[in-house]
């Protein structure tokens, strides 16, 4: 029971370096989202999947690109990364067609830019 | 605009000693309402989903309640264990499955 893999777990990068950070689910779930968590800010959603082959924006998406590979996969791309970027990133599935849609979260992705 | 705002941002305890924590929301139209524990260093893990005004749900020292504006988390004889930051999210409107979370409460429970 992997439920939701995110990868790297820790990741420091300079300003304006790119990076890619993964994440896969195995419950075949429809949905997916990328939130970042950062002191006092709460949960903020980033970008979300509502199925397969589509994508919108949410709460903060400046600075941010995803793609939904594949029902399972669901990737978040910074460009040129900048220090405001440094926070937590969690990855989340779930089925809203379930009724209860509950939310799964990977263990977080730790990104430092200096 | 949809809200979810919780209070205390964090809240100190002795072991068995019972308290509460908040969450107010707006939202149109209420279509669940979820409490989350998170350890340090660890990912949300899902607790609780309340639906209507007057529900309650419960899980060992853990009881949730849910009013047209706000819910409670009550805990009760807390134990060290139960130390954790705990997030109140609201679904958004719309049948995206999106979630609003709150600032989160940050427990502890000392021995």
């Amino acid at each position: 029971n992997a439920g939701v893999t995110q990868t790297p777990k820790f990741q420091v990068l300079k300003t304006g370096q790119s990076m890619t950070l993964q994440c896969a689910q195995d419950m075949n779930h429809n949905s997916m989202y990328w939130y970042r968590q950062d002191p006092g800010m709460g949960l903020r959603l980033i970008y979300y999947s509502a199925s397969e082959g589509t994508t919108d924006k949410g709460e903060v998406p400046n600075g941010y690109n995803v793609s939904r590979l594949n029902k399972r996969e669901f990737s978040l791309r910074l460009e040129s990364a900048a220090p405001s970027q440094t926070s937590v990133y969690f990855c989340a599935s779930s089925e809203p067609a379930s009724g209860a849609n509950v939310l799964t979260f990977g263990a977080g992705s730790r990104l430092t830019v200096l | 605009e949809d809200q979810v705002t919780q209070s205390p941002e964090a809240l100190r305890l002795q072991e068995g000693e019972s308290s509460s924590l908040n969450c107010s929301y707006t939202v149109s139209g209420l279509r669940g309402l979820f409490w989350y524990r998170q350890d340090p260093g660890k990912g949300p893990e899902f607790l609780f989903t309340l639906y209507s005004a007057g529900e309650e749900k419960e899980k060992e020292r853990l009881k949730a309640t849910l009013t047209k504006k706000e819910s409670f988390l009550h805990i009760t004889a807390p134990k060290p264990e139960d130390s954790a930051t705990y997030l109140c999210a609201v679904r958004a409107p719309g049948n995206t499955g999106k979630l609003i979370f709150g600032q989160g409460t940050t427990l502890q429970v000392k021995p």
